[in-house]
């Protein structure tokens, strides 16, 4: 069975600022997708990364980026130029690649962004 | 692309009652349908796995006779909690699976039950 860890209950940062969230995961698969999600207040869901397991090369969408060290099993997520609508909680989750697999979440971190 | 949608957005019930809530993908076809409760502050947790036109595969300790899931199309799945009682109450959300692509999951934005 897979793991997901998410160490970092709440986190604060700065508007303008760069953030890193943390989170482990333990498994014993080598094909697999990790990605972090957000919630925002209105609760809908958003994906803002998704990892392959076989990329060496981490992934970046815009302002989001990712350190993923696969023999640490360790998935980061940095926020550069944090802005107020990053307030959300963060979710990290595990999935194992295949048809009908399902994902695995982290406890979350509550990420505020203050003017 | 990649929208779904749920329908109620919230809903009121009162105790024993039933309630059904649909989970559409707007989009694109979803070969499974995953649907989740959340307490508040609480992460996600998998209730059940839905694949079109087979029964649905719920996770231990989740009652297939009171959380009744329905896939009938690669568009629709419906969750109904019969017999609705106060523990109950929560948010629940669904997620789709494309048919062809990425294993990438798409979240509804979720149906916040309250049975009173």
């Amino acid at each position: 069975a897979q793991t997901v860890t998410q160490s970092q209950p709440e986190m604060s940062v700065q508007e303008a600022e760069t953030v890193t969230l943390s989170c482990t995961y333990d498994t014993s698969e080598s094909n697999y997708y990790l990605f972090w999600y957000k919630q925002p207040p209105s609760r809908q869901m958003i994906l803002v990364i998704r990892q392959e397991a076989y990329k060496q090369q981490n992934a970046t969408e815009n302002r989001f980026s990712v350190n993923f060290q696969k023999a640490a099993k360790s998935f980061s997520l940095k926020i550069s130029d944090s802005q107020l609508g990053d307030t959300a909680m963060y979710f990290c989750a595990f999935m194992k690649r295949g048809s009908g697999s399902r994902l695995t979440f982290g406890e979350g971190t509550q990420l505020t962004v203050n003017p | 692309g990649a929208v779904v949608s749920q329908h109620p957005s919230w809903v009121i019930c009162k105790s024993g009652t039933s309630v059904k809530i649909e989970c559409r993908s707007l989009d694109f076809q979803a070969t499974t349908m995953f649907w989740y409760r959340q307490f508040p502050k609480q992460s996600l947790m998998l209730m059940a796995t839905s694949n079109e036109g087979s029964k649905a595969t719920y996770e231990q300790g989740v009652e297939k006779d009171k959380f009744l899931i329905n896939h009938a199309s690669l568009t629709l799945s419906t969750l109904t909690v019969t017999s609705a009682h106060p523990e109950d109450s929560s948010f629940y959300i669904c997620s789709a699976r494309r048919r062809e692509g990425t294993d990438t999951q798409y979240f509804g934005p979720g149906t916040r039950l309250t049975v009173l």
